[in-house]
């Protein structure tokens, strides 16, 4: 089946660690995208890469990293300089250019301590 | 700056009742629109899309929306849910310049009782 993988679905970890998000898609898309979500905010972007060895930053980038060294692959880096990381991520992805639906992963959930 | 409204955050509802979550935006020109479900522990998934044509568009499950272009709307409605029908929902609107600019709403969250 073709879709995203993002690992671990949950995660624990204490104030001041660096934290790697994984994200995998199978689907040959171009773009992929990192989004944030907490209770009544909805989604907000971190980062996107519209191409492999290319990122930009989203709306709220402070505090995280992403890299793109794989088509397939976009991880996200929780740094320690991020205030408030405890929340939902969803990676999604989009097929390229003239696609119009993104194609969500089924989050991560991370709660520092 | 571009904005998402969805006027409730949370809904109850018994089966059978009938639902509408609203969705506004800001933006005045040439817009896509999205409505995304959550249920739970599932992927957010597309349930409906407008891009231009008939402004009442049929989604899965029995959703369907309605693009009123003069009150910037596009409302999800269905006439009669189902406990299965508990997620939460998010609206979404693109206005061009790369799905980076894709904007969602605070989204809603509905809860059917049986």
């Amino acid at each position: 089946d073709g879709g995203i993988t993002q690992s671990p679905k949950y995660l624990f970890r204490k104030e001041g660690q660096n934290v790697t998000l994984s994200c995998e898609q199978n689907l040959n898309h171009d773009a992929m995208y990192w989004y944030r979500q907490d209770p009544g905010q909805g989604l907000r972007l971190i980062y996107y890469s519209q191409i492999v060895n290319d990122f930009q930053k989203g709306d709220i980038a402070e505090g995280y990293s992403v890299s793109r060294e794989k088509k397939e692959s976009f991880p996200l880096t929780v740094t320690s300089a991020q205030k408030n990381p405890t929340a939902f991520y969803l990676c999604a992805s989009l097929e390229g250019a003239g696609a119009n639906v993104l194609t969500f992963g089924a989050g991560s959930r991370l709660t520092v301590l | 700056a571009q904005s998402v409204s969805q006027h409730n955050h949370h809904v109850i509802l018994s089966e059978a009742a009938s639902l509408e979550l609203g969705c506004n935006y800001s933006y005045g020109g040439t817009v896509n629109l999205f409505w995304y479900v959550q249920y739970p522990g599932q992927h957010l998934q597309l349930l409906l899309k407008y891009f231009s044509g008939d402004p009442l568009v049929k989604g899965i499950k029995g959703f369907e929306a309605e693009f009123i272009k003069s009150k910037f709307s596009f409302n999800l409605r269905k006439p009669s849910v189902q406990w299965s029908d508990t997620a939460e929902y998010f609206c979404a609107v693109y206005s061009g310049g790369g799905y980076n600019k894709l904007i969602f709403g605070a989204g809603t969250r509905l809860a059917v009782h049986p």
